[in-house]
């Protein structure tokens, strides 16, 4: 069946390091990618998706390319703030099944220091 | 867009209690989604409803958990009776099925702790 698998956390950055958090794909048809955000305390937000691929999504600087050979969704952001301090977690919908179920991945906790 | 709604935010009851758990979808989404999240399972789909009819409830964990969504802008999940390992963060969520419909919006969850 359809899975996602992320890097194990907790990622620990300082501020305006690097962020990458990497996540692969399995998925019998052709799916569509996403990254949602869940701050303390709250629910999940999407933050970005693609829908086919070397699409690239983005949103409030962090970046993501739908890459097909690779199985791949991997989110990128080039300056971390403290603010960004969540639990990300990558997801896919696979077209295939009209259900529009979302399978998620375990969830990366990122906590950036000041 | 007032987003999708849950309440209560919080619920404390006791073991053997019947809870209920309310959600609003946002108005005009004909999808609607029932999670649980745990620290030791993660976020976990329990049943999903299409125009109001449940489509694969097949996450329920067992017959004391029940869903219904009477009309398009409620549902509730009621557990009867409520235990213990019950105790987790259950989310709502809504889609819209046209234009790109996998994209899920989330409630801000009710928190449930069963002593």
């Amino acid at each position: 069946g359809d899975s996602v698998t992320q890097m194990e956390g907790p990622v620990t950055l300082s501020e305006e390091a690097f962020l990458t958090i990497n996540c692969t794909y399995t998925a019998t048809g052709y799916p569509s990618l996403f990254w949602y955000v869940q701050y303390p305390g709250e629910g999940l937000q999407l933050l970005l998706k693609a829908t086919k691929a070397d699409d690239k999504g983005s949103n409030k600087g962090f970046e993501a390319t739908y890459r097909k050979e690779t199985t791949s969704f991997h989110l990128e952001k080039g300056s971390v703030q403290v603010s960004d301090s969540a639990v990300y977690f990558c997801a896919l919908s696979d077209r295939m099944d009209s259900s529009y179920k979302l399978i998620f991945g375990s969830g990366t906790r990122l906590l950036v220091r000041p | 867009d007032a987003g999708v709604i849950q309440s209560p935010r919080h619920e404390v009851t006791e073991m053997g209690q019947e809870v209920t758990l309310r959600c609003k979808p946002i108005s005009g989404h004909d999808y609607l989604f029932w999670y649980r999240q745990t620290m030791m399972r993660g976020l976990e789909l329990l049943i999903y409803f299409n125009n109001n009819v449940p489509i694969d409830d097949s996450g329920m964990p067992e017959d004391r958990f029940s869903a219904k969504m009477p009309n398009a802008s409620f549902s509730t999940l009621k557990i009867q009776p409520s235990e213990p390992r019950d105790s987790a963060v259950y989310f709502c969520a809504s889609s819209l099925s046209t234009g790109g419909g996998e994209t899920q919006y989330f409630g801000p969850g009710t928190r449930l702790l069963v002593l």
